[in-house]
């Protein structure tokens, strides 16, 4: 059975950073493209990183570029994002998620439970 | 604001079918066949219930349906179930990123 589960979250002050991991279990975790996807409270769904299987390929949502990066490390089976310079309106439950193939391309199947991160003075 | 625009809401009574649209552009919809559709309970994560436009993963009821038509995907409940109710988000590719719509909530009567 897949299982992913996030970790990393809690409550940081704006300008402050945080690095949210996600350990994956039962299938091989180099084989496919892995996402972060979050969502505000009461909110839609945001895309906000993904990366290939072997990080060639990696893109970042507009609201995130220059201040959130994504890694990956195959022989962990974890996914990271390093968040940095946070601001109120990243607040939200931070998905992983697994892509269905190697490449960004593919969509996200399974998600786990979602860290909860709070950005607040 | 969402990229793709969904419909707040829809309803319908036990039995019968229920369409969900989704509204993106060239960059996003109508330019990939990489649409896809997601169902979320309260409190719980997304589950993924259509990939690929109009491919259902297994597990997945053959109740639900998608299509597209141009810039507009649309999600198709066929048989209402009253564990149907639920929200329910698209989401497209858009060339090295991902946009998703601002979710439908579906109510069952």
């Amino acid at each position: 059975e897949v299982q992913l589960v996030e970790s990393g979250g809690g409550l940081v002050q704006p300008g402050r950073s945080l690095r949210l991991s996600c350990a994956a279990s039962g299938f091989t975790f180099g084989d496919y493209a892995m996402h972060w996807v979050r969502q505000a409270p009461g909110k839609g769904l945001e895309w906000v990183s993904g990366i290939s299987w072997n990080s060639g390929s990696i893109g970042y949502a507009d609201s995130v570029k220059g201040r959130f990066t994504i890694s990956r490390d195959n022989a962990k089976n974890s996914l990271y994002l390093q968040m940095n310079s946070l601001r109120p309106e990243d607040t939200a439950l931070y998905y992983c998620a697994k892509g269905r193939h190697l490449v960004l391309m593919d969509c996200f199947d399974p998600w786990g439970q979602g860290t909860l991160v709070t950005v607040s003075s | 604001q969402s990229a793709l625009t969904q419909t707040p809401s829809a309803s319908g009574s036990p039995g019968q079918s229920v369409t969900i649209s989704c509204t993106g552009t060239s960059t996003n919809v109508g330019g990939y066949n990489h649409v896809s559709w997601y169902q979320q309970h309260p409190g719980k994560a997304p589950k993924l219930m259509i990939y690929e436009v109009n491919k259902r993963p297994s597990g997945v009821p053959d109740r639900f349906s998608g299509s597209k038509s141009g810039n507009t995907a649309s999600l198709t409940v066929s048989g209402l179930q009253a564990e149907d109710e639920a929200d329910y988000h698209c989401s497209s590719y858009a060339g090295s990123s991902w946009v998703f719509g601002g979710g439908t909530k579906l109510t069952v009567l």
